[in-house]
Order: C-alpha cells, then structure tokens, then sequence
C-alpha cells in the first residue's frame, strides 16, 4: 500500500460526457503528480501541483483540467470524452522533486 | 521525442540467475532516475533510485548502475525470484526543477521456476 488513494477504482461513460477522478496523496507529501497510461503506451506525464498551486505541465488536453485543494486532495477533470481518452489515470504524489513518487492504484477509464 | 528508451519490451530468466534490464536517455539535463515495477492493473511501486551524482546505488537484491557519459542505467536483480515478474519502468527527471517523471516504455520481465 503506497498512501495514495484514488477513486472511483473505473469509470465507464460516454462519449461527451464529463468526470471527475480524484486523488488523495500520502500525509504529508506537498506535490502531486497525474499521469495517462494508454493502451501500448508508456505512462504520460499530463500535470503536477505542489500546494495548491499548478508547478508543470506535460501533455495535458486543453479538455483536461486539474486542481489541488488546501486539504492537498487533488481532482483530474476530463470534459468532452473521446473514445481515446479510454486510459488508466495514476496519481502519485512526493515530499519533494528529489524523492521518490508513491502511485495509488489508479482510475481505469472506458469511454464508449 | 522519446527521451527515455527501454530497448528490449521483454525479457526471460531463470531463477537464481541474475536479471538485467537497459535503458537509455537522451536529455543531459536530468539528475535523478528511478525504476518502477509494474503489476497489471496496479499502479507502479518505487524499486530504487540513483541521483546523477552517483555511479551505482544498492538496496538488497537490486542494484542500479547509472553510466552518465553513455547516458544509459541498468537495474540488476540478483537473485531473480518468480515473484519478480512483471514490467519494470525506468523514469528519468530533472530534480532540480519540477521533478515530473519521464518514463521509458517498458520491460516485461519474466523469471522462470
């Protein structure tokens, strides 16, 4: 068990439709980090939080929004889905960039 | 542009035998590496990790070595156990800046009875 909670476990919607993921780090860790594991592909760095703020982000949808709250919770919105957006989510989260990221279990997708 | 490659998607051992596996990267500015193993439908659990200022880092029976002029790290698993079996990602970050993981592909890595 890595600290790191997400939820819901899978999702299935359709296409356009709107969801919400969401992530709570382990106590005490400052950033979080979410990241796309498509079908053959490598896990994606799509955008990262460091208390509350937005620190970086990779190649992350202009549908795609996120934010961290002050409890440091952090929520991936998907809007608009496309069959392609059908992916695993992770969220990881560590005490500072010079540590390992512990990754929850993950959030599979299936848009149909 | 990949920046972080793991040349060979699969690899088989026997166990007790020593597992090795490769990766490559092309970006210089990244300072801290990282292996990650991987279940199906899990998320990645932390092996081990290696800052650019060093050569090798050890904890228990994984070993990374990192080569900074070829830009290439490699994980040794010695020995290998059926329990290892699974895919093993490197990822690469610059530390020094946000610390957001550059992951490589992929090795599946499968340690025989």
């Amino acid at each position: 068990d890595s600290g790191v909670t997400q939820t819901p476990k899978h999702l299935i919607t359709a296409t356009g439709q709107r969801v919400t993921l969401r992530c709570s780090p382990r106590s005490g860790d400052l950033s979080v980090y979410w990241y796309q594991q498509s079908l053959d592909q490598g896990l994606q760095f799509l955008i990262q939080y460091y208390n509350g703020e937005e620190r970086a982000k990779g190649n992350i949808l202009e549908r795609f929004s996120a934010q961290q709250f002050p409890d440091l919770h952090s929520e991936l919105n998907l809007s608009s889905l496309e069959l392609g957006d059908s992916a695993l989510y992770f969220c990881a989260s560590s005490s500072s960039s010079y540590n390992e990221q512990f990754f929850g279990p993950g959030t599979r997708l299936t848009v149909l | 542009d990949q920046q972080v490659k793991q040349n060979s998607p699969s690899l088989s051992v026997q166990e007790g035998r020593i597992s090795i596996l490769n990766c490559d990267y092309t970006n210089s500015m990244f300072d801290y590496f990282l292996w990650y193993k991987k279940y199906p439908a899990e998320g990645p659990t932390f092996l081990i990790s290696i800052s650019s200022i060093k050569d090798k880092n050890e904890d228990g029976r994984f070993t990374v070595f990192l080569n900074k002029s070829a830009k290439h790290l490699s994980l040794h698993i010695v020995p290998s156990q059926p329990g290892d079996s699974a895919v093993y990602f490197c990822a690469a970050s610059r530390a020094s800046n946000t610390g957001k993981l550059i992951f490589g592909q992929g090795t599946t890595l499968q340690v025989k009875p």
